[in-house]
């Protein structure tokens, strides 16, 4: 089985703009979660979609939103892009609640 | 909010020793995940061990959880160089797959 995969994986944007980060599940799994990496403040979990439905959230603002569709892939889309967005973010996805997490490769995004 | 940490923060060996380390967290758990990084890339999963287990093995590595002391920790034995990376530790409360991870123990493995 293919793993979690994610795109792009490395992207520069500007201050104010807008980004959108894919990720693919291993196929059959209906949970994609999103976690961002920064060295300050290591890994923190964004948000979590199953069967296309927002189950949990991260204490993230507004400009942090994402979407799961019905094949499962899942997009995160990061509005008005601040500096401290910079950061490795990390998509995993999970058969079932409560059960192991597959990581992707992560997207490192750099706000200039 | 990270969950808990994890001890010690860095950790240098020598290839052929064992290499242990500590996660404690601060509330009930559902399960305690074990992972690997290399050099800012994915995580790759190690072990799961859930609330109602006490020790895990897979291979060369070793896991415990105490949930009374909300700590776990991983063993590695008879390390490698190839084991240099940083581990975290990740729990599950239940509700859903959220994890809070620690802040993670940097492992250098030297020939």
């Amino acid at each position: 089985k293919a793993g979690v995969t994610q795109t792009p994986r490395y992207l520069i944007k500007t201050r104010g703009q807008q980004v959108t980060l894919s990720c693919s599940p291993i196929s059959g799994h209906r949970s994609v979660s999103w976690y961002q990496q920064t060295p300050g403040q290591g890994l923190q979990f964004l948000f979590e979609y199953f069967s296309e439905t927002q189950r949990n959230k991260g204490n993230f603002p507004g400009r942090f939103s994402g979407r799961q569709f019905s094949n499962s892939r899942s997009e995160m889309n990061v509005s008005t892009l601040e500096l401290g967005d910079s950061a490795l973010y990390l998509c995993a996805s999970s058969l079932l609640t409560g059960d192991t997490q597959y990581f992707g490769p992560g997207t490192r995004l750099t706000v200039l | 909010s990270q969950q808990g940490e994890e001890d010690p923060q860095a950790l240098s060996i020598q290839e052929g020793e064992n290499a242990t380390m500590n996660c404690s967290y601060k509330t009930s758990i559902n399960n305690l995940q074990w992972y690997r990084q290399n050099s800012g890339r994915g995580l790759v999963h190690l072990i799961l061990i859930r609330s109602n287990e006490r020790e895990k093995h897979s291979g060369r590595l070793r896991v415990t959880l105490d949930t009374s002391k909300k700590s776990s920790s991983l063993l590695i034995t008879a390390s490698r160089a190839a084991d240099t990376a940083s581990y975290f530790c990740a729990t599950e409360k239940g509700g859903g797959n959220k994890l809070t991870f620690g802040t993670g123990t940097q492992l250098k493995v030297e020939l």
